[in-house]
């Protein structure tokens, strides 16, 4: 069946430093691939969203590009700032088990600390 | 505001006594999904609900039910409760259940304690 993998955290990391999250992930067909935020108490948040091989997704100096071949959709940041501390979830969307829903699979959540 | 309404945010409750979660979307999806989302885990499907009287099981389905009468609303029902359901508990709405596309829009959650 459909999984995904992302690297176990915390990833911990300083202001301004780049930060990378891996995901990959195990489907049939062409999923859709997500990452989503999830704020401390809060539910999770699409942050971006990539819909086919090599779209790039986008969202708060976030990026994350579609890697059909490496199968991956790994997490960029480029400088980083405490209030993007929170757990970010990996996710893909694609033809379901029964072939006519689109069941999401998630990663574990990484979680992410930025100390000043 | 477009958004996912779950109530109550925190409930502690006693084994065996029937609860009820609900959950509201003012978005008019189609797809409505439960997740419970435990520590080491990760998010977990419990039931899900292309459109009205149309629900499915998840992953995780044992102990729960789900009704969808409404387009708006997905409740979850525990009908004897037990500690192992001690959780945090998240509603989910998409505009279809081709949510490939689309993402999902989550409620804020529902911590629940059963003892």
């Amino acid at each position: 069946g459909d999984s995904v993998t992302q690297m176990e955290g915390p990833v911990t990391l300083s202001e301004e430093a780049f930060l990378t999250i891996n995901c990959t992930y195990t489907a049939t067909g062409y999923p859709s691939l997500f990452w989503y935020v999830q704020y401390p108490g809060e539910g999770l948040q699409l942050l971006l969203k990539a819909t086919k091989a090599d779209d790039k997704g986008s969202n708060k100096g976030f990026e994350a590009t579609y890697r059909k071949e490496t199968t991956s959709f790994h997490l960029e940041k480029g400088s980083v700032q405490v209030s993007d501390s929170a757990v970010y979830f990996c996710a893909l969307s694609g033809p379901g088990k029964s072939g006519g829903s689109y069941i999401p699979t998630f990663g574990r959540g990484t979680s992410l600390i930025v100390h000043p | 505001e477009a958004q996912v309404t779950q109530n109550p945010r925190y409930l502690i409750t006693v084994t065996g006594k029937k609860l009820t979660v609900t959950c509201s979307q003012n978005m008019n999806h189609e797809y409505m999904s439960w997740y419970r989302q435990d520590p080491g885990l990760g998010l977990r499907q419990i039931y899900y609900s292309m459109n009205v009287e149309v629900t499915d099981k998840g992953d995780v389905p044992e102990g729960y039910k789900v009704s969808r009468k409404e387009k708006r609303n997905f409740p979850l029902i525990l009908e004897s409760p037990s500690p192992n359901q001690t959780s945090l508990y998240f509603c989910a709405s998409s505009l279809s259940g081709e949510g490939a596309t689309y993402g999902y829009t989550f409620g804020s959650g529902t911590r629940l304690t059963v003892v």
